[in-house]
C-alpha cells in the first residue's frame, strides 16, 4: 500500500501549456505539503494544506494554483509553463499543525516535469 | 531565522568505512532536526530526528546523528557504509512560519560508496 502516491511520475511538455499533477494519502494526516526539487538537488518548500485549509504559500508565482479538495488528496495546477518549471515535484504529508513541528514527513516519489 | 548547512555536497567513501555527514544549523530558538535520504529517483524517506533528550539519537539503516548545541551542529555517521547507502542526504531544521512550522532544508550531501 503507497502512503503517499503521486500522478503522473513523468510530464513533459511544452511552455505556455497547463498541466496538473495530483497527490493522495492515506496515512489519515491532516497536512500536506507541495515542495520543488530543482536540477542541483536544492528542496523547497511552496505550499502547504492543514485539514484542505491553506497554510503555507511561499514566494511562488501566482501560475501555481494548488487544490485540496479533502484533507487526503493535494493537487498542484501549473498555468503557463515556463522553462524554469522544469524541476522534480514532491508531495508529502505529515500528521498536523499541532505536532509543533515534530511530526515527520512522508514524501511521495516524485513527479518529473520536463519543460521544453 | 532558522537555515542549515551541509558542509560537503559530496562524499566518496570506501565500502565498510566510517563516513560522516556534516551538518551546521543556525538559530535562536529551540529547534527540531532531521536527516532525510532521497534514494536514486525516490521520494525522501525520515531517517532520524532530534527533538529533545538524548543528544545521540539513533535511526534506520545503522546511521545514528550528534546533536551538538554549543557547536550548532547535527552530523550524521555510520561506521559502516555499504553500496546500498549511496543516496542524496538532507539535513533539515523546522522554522515557525505564521503559526506552523515548515522544513528548511540543507542543499544535500550526495553519499557515493564505492566497493
Amino acid at each position: 500500500d503507497t502512503a503517499v502516491s503521486q500522478t503522473p511520475k513523468y510530464l513533459v511538455t511544452q511552455m505556455g501549456n497547463d498541466k496538473s499533477i495530483k497527490c493522495e494519502q492515506n496515512l489519515g494526516h491532516d497536512t500536506m505539503y507541495w515542495y520543488k526539487q530543482d536540477s542541483k538537488k536544492f528542496l523547497k518548500i511552496m505550499f502547504s494544506y492543514n485539514n484542505k485549509e491553506l497554510i503555507i504559500n511561499e514566494t511562488v508565482p501566482n501560475r501555481f494554483s494548488p487544490k485540496s479538495p479533502d484533507k487526503a488528496h493535494l493537487n498542484l495546477h501549473i498555468n503557463s509553463l515556463e522553462l524554469g518549471d522544469s524541476a522534480v515535484y514532491f508531495c508529502a504529508s505529515s500528521q498536523g499543525v499541532a505536532s509543533g513541528g515534530t511530526d515527520t514527513q512522508y514524501f511521495g516519489p516524485g513527479t518529473r516535469l520536463t519543460v521544453l | 531565522a532558522q537555515s542549515v548547512t551541509q558542509l560537503d555536497s559530496q562524499v566518496p567513501v570506501f565500502e565498510e568505512a566510517p563516513v560522516e555527514l556534516r551538518c551546521n544549523y543556525s538559530s535562536s530558538v529551540s529547534v527540531y532536526l532531521f536527516w532525510y535520504v532521497q534514494y536514486p529517483n525516490q521520494g525522501l524517506q525520515l531517517l532520524l530526528k532530534y527533538l529533545s533528550g538524548s543528544t545521540l539519537v539513533k535511526g534506520i539503516n545503522g546511521f545514528e546523528a550528534e546533536f551538538n548545541k554549543s557547536q550548532t551542529s547535527f552530523h550524521l555517521r555510520k561506521p559502516s557504509v555499504h553500496i546500498s547507502d549511496t543516496a542524496e542526504y538532507f539535513c533539515a531544521v523546522n522554522r515557525a512560519s505564521g503559526g506552523y512550522n515548515k522544513l528548511i532544508f540543507g542543499a544535500g550531501t550526495r553519499l557515493a560508496v564505492h566497493p
